[in-house]
């Protein structure tokens, strides 16, 4: 069955990086693109950042852009978020998914979360 | 950007009841519409995707429907476990927008 395990959240000072990692398993990972995507304390859904399947097309949310970068290593199954710049609105649960393999590849899947907290 | 409402932001129905969720999109999506199922402290589900197609093991008792600028999603016999938040994701463009949720409590 699909497994995405997010790690790498915890508190940080505002200006400060992270990366978070999001390691898949049960799916052939190489095959799909996937997101990131976030829900600050009581809020909703936002989308932050998608990668293709090999890494060759990447699109951030304006929220994010120039501050955050998606990456993926394919051979690790693991995708990455490096978070950079960080501020107090970027406090949030960052959720990788997976797209699936239907027409405009819609998410699937979902990986349980990683709390991020920016605050001094 | 595309913007995404949904209404009511929240719900109260009794179990058995059949609801509907309503989301419109600021403009043409086509059918590239996702609906999520969140509980309170729990990653979302996906439920349906491409506007009334039935994601692998949810129940048939979700339904959705519409194209263009306006979907919904039809719950029918509600039961307890039914009772969380739910979200729409347009996925015609980026960024992919979602709604801001209907919360749907017991009443």
């Amino acid at each position: 069955q699909v497994q995405l395990v997010e790690s790498g959240g915890g508190v940080v000072q505002p200006g400060r990086s992270l990366r978070l990692s999001c390691a898949a398993s049960g799916f052939t990972f190489s095959n799909y693109g996937m997101h990131w995507v976030r829900q600050a304390p009581g809020k909703g859904l936002e989308w932050v950042a998608l990668i293709s399947y090999d890494g060759s097309n990447i699109d951030y949310a304006d929220s994010v852009k120039g501050r955050f970068t998606i990456s993926r290593d394919n051979s690790k199954k693991t995708l990455y978020l490096q978070m950079s710049s960080l501020r107090a609105d970027d406090t949030a649960v960052y959720y990788c998914a997976k797209r699936g393999a239907a027409r405009g590849y819609p998410i699937d899947y979902w990986g349980q979360g990683t709390l991020v907290t920016v605050s001094s | 950007d595309i913007q995404m409402t949904q209404s009511p932001s929240s719900l109260s129905a009794s179990v058995g009841d059949r609801v509907t969720i309503t989301c419109r999109a600021s403009q043409d999506i086509s059918n590239y519409l996702v609906w999520f199922q969140q509980k309170p402290g729990k990653a979302p589900k996906s439920l349906i995707y491409g506007a009334s197609n039935l994601q692998s093991g949810v129940p048939s008792k979700f339904s959705g429907s519409g194209s263009g600028t306006d979907f919904t999603l039809t719950i029918s016999s509600l039961q307890p476990e039914d009772f969380a938040t739910y979200y729409c994701q347009q996925y015609n463009s980026y960024p992919y927008t979602f709604g801001q949720g209907t919360k749907l409590e017991i009443k």
